[in-house]
């Protein structure tokens, strides 16, 4: 079965400073890897994914991903934050090329920026 | 498109009390969810469903009935609320069972208190 780990459950930065949202998978076959976002009191919207290809993704509002296959890593990067992107974020994997076709989300990652 | 939309927003439920979660999507979406978000937990599935008539269980089944007679709707059912089953609820969409490389979409949620 597939299982995410988001191995910060909160990140203080402050404003314009670079930040990485830290995420590992565990699955025994080959995946789909998600970041969403969710702002305070609102559900969640997806910031980028990874399919297949360039292990470089990039998604809204400035943040960009790296798929590592040996890592067994999906780790969030921005590299200059504002107040606005305050929020949680969460990892999720879903497995393909068999019958299990769930989204399986890892424990959210609050990131908090200051002034 | 409204997209998802849940109902209600807020409920507060005395301890055995009943109640139903109230889900749509405008979306002609196959794929419905639920989940339940709990602080430190991040999103754990409850029950879902791949299409009118076809629902399974997720995760954390136990204490809620999922029914599914419209591609439209899905509502969640609590049969004898417990304090344990406090937290926030929200229901997702997917184009298709089997297209696990897609976006779910999420309703806003209902926080749900129960005492």
């Amino acid at each position: 079965a597939q299982s995410v780990t988001q191995l910060d459950s909160q990140v203080p930065v402050f404003e314009e400073a670079p930040v990485e949202l830290r995420c590992n998978y565990s699955s025994s076959v080959s995946v789909y890897l998600f970041w969403y976002v969710q702002y305070p009191n609102q559900g969640l919207q997806l910031l980028l994914k990874y399919l297949s290809g360039s292990t470089l993704v990039k998604g809204i509002n400035g943040f960009e991903a790296e798929f590592n296959k040996s890592q067994t890593s999906f780790h969030l990067r921005k590299p200059s934050v504002h107040i606005s992107d305050t929020a949680e974020y969460f990892c999720a994997v879903s497995e393909y090329g068999g019958s299990n076709y769930k989204l399986t989300f890892g424990k959210g990652t609050l990131l908090t920026v200051n002034p | 498109n409204a997209g998802v939309t849940q109902t209600p927003k807020f409920q507060v439920l005395k301890t055995g009390q009943s109640m139903t979660l109230q889900c749509a999507q405008d979306m002609n979406h196959e794929y419905m969810s639920w989940y339940r978000q709990d602080p430190g937990m991040g999103l754990r599935l409850i029950h879902y469903s791949v299409g009118a008539g076809i629902t399974d269980q997720g995760e954390v089944p136990n204490g809620y009935n999922v029914s599914r007679s419209t591609t439209e709707d899905f509502p969640l059912r609590l049969l004898s609320a417990a304090p344990s089953q406090t937290s926030v609820y929200f229901c997702a969409s997917r184009r298709a069972r089997t297209e696990a490389y897609n976006e779910q979409f999420f309703g806003p949620g209902t926080r749900l208190t129960v005492l």
